[in-house]
């Protein structure tokens, strides 16, 4: 069954450096999501992605956030200048085209600030 | 703000009972909700949905009830087995299709006893 992959599994970062996380979403799949979990809190949305665009983005996702499909395959989240608050597990997501379909979710990167 | 909440943060079942997973909604927009099996290290995983033109749905061992009149969503596990131990989200969309993020619920975490 294809699946969202994502890579690093585990980022570890000193603060105030940039980071890029990065995710292949599931080949068909045309939206594409970002979303973080702070460690023992739920899943948090941070930004969706359709047509080399951003859909909707929450107030998390402030300026120090961007994302990027740089070729038809990849789709990355980079994070400017971190800051410890960043720690967190982060998934990226995609869904295809269509009423009723689910977003399916890669293992996400566990992002660690020193 | 609108959210989606659950009732019970731990549920603990002896295996081969069922299990039954609440969630309650406060937003009235929803129309389409998803359960969500995460496991540790793991991303969300999908477990079944349900439109809110429907009250019932099945899947394979789970079943999804939806109460629209009380704002009330339930995942049921039937013959709860050791690999269903895990935290389940209940999750909504604004509406089924698009590019809508999905909100999530705090979590309830199911621990399957031996």
């Amino acid at each position: 069954e294809p699946e969202v992959t994502q890579t690093p599994s585990h980022q570890v970062t000193q603060m105030g450096q940039e980071v890029i996380l990065r995710c292949v979403p599931i080949s068909n799949h045309l939206y594409f999501y970002w979303y973080r979990q702070i460690l023992g809190q739920k899943v948090e949305f941070l930004v969706s992605f359709y047509n080399n665009e951003i859909s909707e983005k929450s107030e998390i996702f402030d300026d120090q956030f961007s994302v990027e499909r740089p070729d038809g395959s990849n789709f990355t989240l980079k994070i400017r200048s971190t800051k410890l608050e960043d720690s967190a597990m982060y998934f990226c997501a995609s869904t295809g085209q269509g009423s009723g379909q689910p977003q399916h979710f890669g293992d996400g990167t566990r992002l660690s600030i020193l | 703000g609108e959210s989606v909440g659950l009732h019970l943060p731990t549920l603990s079942v002896q295996e081969g009972d069922n299990s039954i997973i609440n969630c309650a909604y406060s937003n009235s927009a929803s129309d389409y909700f998803i359960w969500y099996k995460q496991e540790s290290g793991k991303g969300p995983q999908f477990i079944i949905d349900i439109r809110s033109n429907m009250d019932k749905r099945q899947g394979q061992r789970v079943t999804v009830l939806l109460n629209k009149t009380v704002k009330h969503l339930s995942l049921q596990i039937a013959a709860t087995q050791p690999g269903d131990s895990a935290v389940y989200f209940c999750a909504e969309k604004g509406n089924s299709g698009g590019y809508q993020k999905v909100t999530f619920g705090t979590g309830t975490k199911l621990q399957v006893i031996p």
